[in-house]
C-alpha cells in the first residue's frame, strides 16, 4: 500500500487529454514539491515534472503538472501512442512511518 | 553526457550478502546526494536509501534499515549499496538516481538503467 495514491490505470484515445491524480497528506504533498516520472516499457524511469509544474529540458509542453493542497495532478494533452507508460508521482515525507521519500503506486496509461 | 551505470546484481541465496555499485560520469559527483530505488518484478517504484553529497548523512526505508548500508567514494565517482541478510522480497531491479535538492525542492533528475538482484535458493 503506497503512501501516495494514484489510479492504477487510465486510458484515452490518441489526440485526447488525460489526467493522473496523486493523493497524499500534509506530511508529504501538502508541504513538499511533487515530481513525476515516466517509465516506458522495459526502461528506467525518467523525470517528467519537478517542483509541481516545471518541465526539464526536452520534455514537451504536452506534459503539465499542478498541485493543490494534498493532491497533485499530471496532465497530458495530444496523446500519442508513444506516451503509453507507467507514471509515478514522488515527494518527501516527514512522517516517521512513511520513510524519507515516497512514490505513488504508479498509473498505467493506455492510449487506445 | 550525464550517466549512471549500476552493476553487481546477481542471484543470491536467502540470508546472503551482495554489494551493488553505481558509476557516475558527466557531472560533478560530489556536488550531489544520491538515491537507491528498487522495483520488484511487475511492481511499482520503492525508495530504498539516500546519501548526502559527502556521505555524512544516510537514510533508509524501514524495509531495509539495519540490513542495507549506502556509501559513496567521491574519489571514484561511485555509489554503493551493501545488502546483507537478503530476503526473497528484496528481489528487484535496483536503480541509482541523482538527487537534486535545492531551495526546498527535491527530485531525481538522472537514473541509471538498473541492476537485477534475485534472492532465491
Amino acid at each position: 500500500q503506497s503512501v501516495l495514491t494514484q489510479p492504477p490505470s487510465v486510458s484515452a484515445a490518441p489526440g485526447q487529454k488525460v489526467t493522473i491524480s496523486c493523493s497524499g497528506s500534509s506530511s508529504n504533498i501538502g508541504n513538499n514539491y511533487v515530481s513525476w516520472y515516466q517509465q516506458l516499457p522495459g526502461t528506467a524511469p525518467k523525470l517528467l515534472i519537478y517542483e509541481n509544474n516545471k518541465r526539464p529540458s526536452g520534455i514537451p509542453d504536452r506534459f503539465s503538472g499542478s498541485k493543490s493542497g494534498t493532491s497533485a495532478t499530471l496532465g497530458i494533452t495530444g496523446l500519442q501512442t508513444g506516451d503509453e507508460a507507467d507514471y509515478y508521482c514522488g515527494t518527501w515525507d516527514s512522517s516517521l512511518s512513511a520513510g524519507l521519500w515516497v512514490f505513488g503506486g504508479g498509473t498505467k496509461l493506455t492510449v487506445l | 553526457e550525464v550517466q549512471l551505470v549500476e552493476s553487481g546484481g546477481v542471484v543470491v541465496q536467502p540470508g546472503g550478502s551482495l554489494r551493488l555499485s553505481c558509476a557516475a560520469s558527466g557531472f560533478t559527483f560530489d556536488d550531489y546526494a544520491m538515491h537507491w530505488v528498487r522495483q520488484a518484478p511487475g511492481k511499482g517504484l520503492e525508495w530504498v536509501s539516500l546519501i548526502s553529497w559527502d556521505g555524512g548523512s544516510t537514510y533508509y526505508a524501514d524495509s531495509v534499515k539495519g540490513r542495507f548500508t549506502i556509501s559513496r567514494d567521491n574519489s571514484k565517482n561511485s555509489l554503493y549499496l551493501q545488502m546483507n541478510s537478503l530476503r526473497a522480497e528484496d528481489t528487484a531491479l535496483y536503480y541509482c538516481a541523482k538527487a537534486v535538492m535545492v531551495r526546498g525542492s527535491a527530485y531525481m533528475d538522472v537514473w541509471g538503467k538498473g541492476t537485477t538482484v534475485t534472492v532465491s535458493s
